[in-house]
């Protein structure tokens, strides 16, 4: 068991260009989650996913911000113009159910736009 | 929505003593799940326990869920405990899946 893979593990933009976060949930779990880390807010909820099926999207930013989640192997976070208070470290999260279960997460992406 | 507040907010021990976490959250749990974080590091889940109290090696994870708290206890701490400790809160109604974070607790154990 790999657990959650997150890829790239660092990435770095320029303020205005796009920037496509990747995330392989443990085989077999039905949920993803994605939450941000920041120094200053701490880890937020953005958006989680069931069964492929968007759930929850109520903690992403209403603009630039979107997710998808084409196949049951691997789901993705995109941002788009990107700016400076975008960089934080992005984490994926998986969990067998949702509900009660116990979420477990990736090692992170962290995203550093200048 | 919810607020989880985490107390303290650092904590140094010296080598073998023990740690009491806290964490106090504004509105009804269905659950609570302590993670550990190195820093740069990524987040590992220690215990989940939705009311009562559970226990792994030296943890032991007890919730209060009518009183909205928590609290983790490390035995004997060593210096490998050094890090962040998060406690990260389920909610009843609408998506309960999600979890809302405290800020953590950061612990130093000194030899």
């Amino acid at each position: 068991n790999a657990g959650v893979i997150q890829t790239p593990r660092h990435k770095v933009t320029g303020k205005g260009q796009e920037a496509t976060l990747w995330c392989e949930p443990i085989s077999g779990h039905s949920a993803v989650f994605w939450y941000r880390q920041t120094i200053v807010q701490g880890l937020e909820f953005l958006t989680y996913f069931r069964n492929q099926a968007p759930i929850d999207d109520s903690g992403m930013p209403k603009e630039r911000f979107s997710a998808q989640m084409p196949n049951q192997s691997h789901s993705t976070l995109k941002i788009q113009s990107t700016q400076p208070q975008d960089s934080a470290v992005y984490l994926c999260a998986s969990s067998f159910g949702s509900g009660q279960d116990t979420q477990y997460f990736g090692p992170g992406t962290r995203l550093l736009v200048l | 929505g919810q607020q989880v507040q985490q107390s303290p907010a650092s904590l140094v021990l010296q080598e073998g003593e023990n740690a009491e976490l806290q964490c106090n959250f504004s509105s009804t749990a269905t659950r609570l799940q302590w993670f550990y974080q190195r820093p740069g590091g990524s987040l590992v889940s220690l215990l989940s326990n939705p009311s009562g109290t559970k226990h792994t090696g030296r943890l032991t994870s007890t919730t209060v869920t009518k009183e909205r708290r928590g609290s983790l206890h490390i035995s004997s701490s060593q210096i490998t405990d050094s890090g962040t400790y998060l406690c990260a809160i389920g909610s009843s109604g609408g998506s309960n899946a999600k979890l809302t974070f405290g800020k953590g607790t950061k612990l130093s154990v000194k030899s």
